[in-house]
């Protein structure tokens, strides 16, 4: 079983919609999570990270975590063409160990 | 103040040579990690180091080897170059070692191998 798996792309909206992103984790010990965003044939480029139970609202992105559930998610709401690119969900421990990524396309 | 900086930027090997790959890290921040990104594939750990020494090791092979400098800065070496060794290198600091501690990426060297 991967450590980080994320729900298989590509993913499509259109502008202005809620795109919605998962992300599950084996390891029940933890602790934090981070989203990054990655254009192509760039650097991943850190979005926001979460630790606590709940909602973390970041401008138009929000993550959500459920420790119980190993279970964290990412949504974009009001999708902007700019937001098309890979997101990236990591755990860390003191290393990142990523997920294989979720390309999102908004569509004009 | 100036990001993570990774040099070269693209680097094309043959097989069997050694490549190093530097990095510099955002100003203030003492660790350093390094993944190796293939296309298609998220980021994976290969080492990290912290005030200079090894915190931890991914699973590659002996191939691999880092350092860390007093100025925090770091190398990465690759000797014996294989074919699958090509990939999108990926130097990524922090201030300290594990917990919440963001890890902020530099831009990357592509090393291609033929």
């Amino acid at each position: 079983q991967k450590e980080v798996e994320q729900n298989s792309g590509p993913l499509s909206v259109p502008e202005g919609a809620i795109a919605s992103l998962n992300c599950t984790y084996s390891d029940r010990g933890s602790q934090s999570f981070f989203w990054y965003r990655q254009y192509s044939g760039k650097s991943p480029e850190l979005i926001m990270f979460i630790y606590s139970n709940g909602d973390k609202e970041d401008g138009r992105f929000t993550a959500q975590l459920n420790k119980a559930s190993q279970y964290v998610s990412l949504l974009i709401r009001d999708s902007q063409p700019s937001d098309s690119a890979t997101y990236l969900c990591a755990v860390n421990d003191y290393k990142l160990s990523f997920g294989a990524g979720t390309t999102v396309t908004v569509r004009a | 103040d100036a990001g993570v900086t990774q040099s070269p930027t693209h680097l094309i090997k043959t097989r069997g040579q050694q490549v190093t790959l530097r990095c510099s890290p955002i100003s203030g921040h003492k660790s350093v990690s390094w993944y190796q990104q293939v296309l298609g594939q998220g980021p994976q750990f290969i080492f990290q180091y912290y005030e200079k020494e090894e915190r931890g090791r991914g699973n590659f092979p002996d191939r691999f080897s880092a350092r860390q400098f007093p100025n925090y800065s770091s190398e990465l070496n690759v000797n014996a170059l294989l074919l699958g060794d090509s990939a999108l290198y990926l130097c990524a600091s922090s201030s300290m070692s594990g917990g919440v501690s963001e890890q902020y990426f530099g831009p990357g060297t592509r090393l291609t191998v033929t």
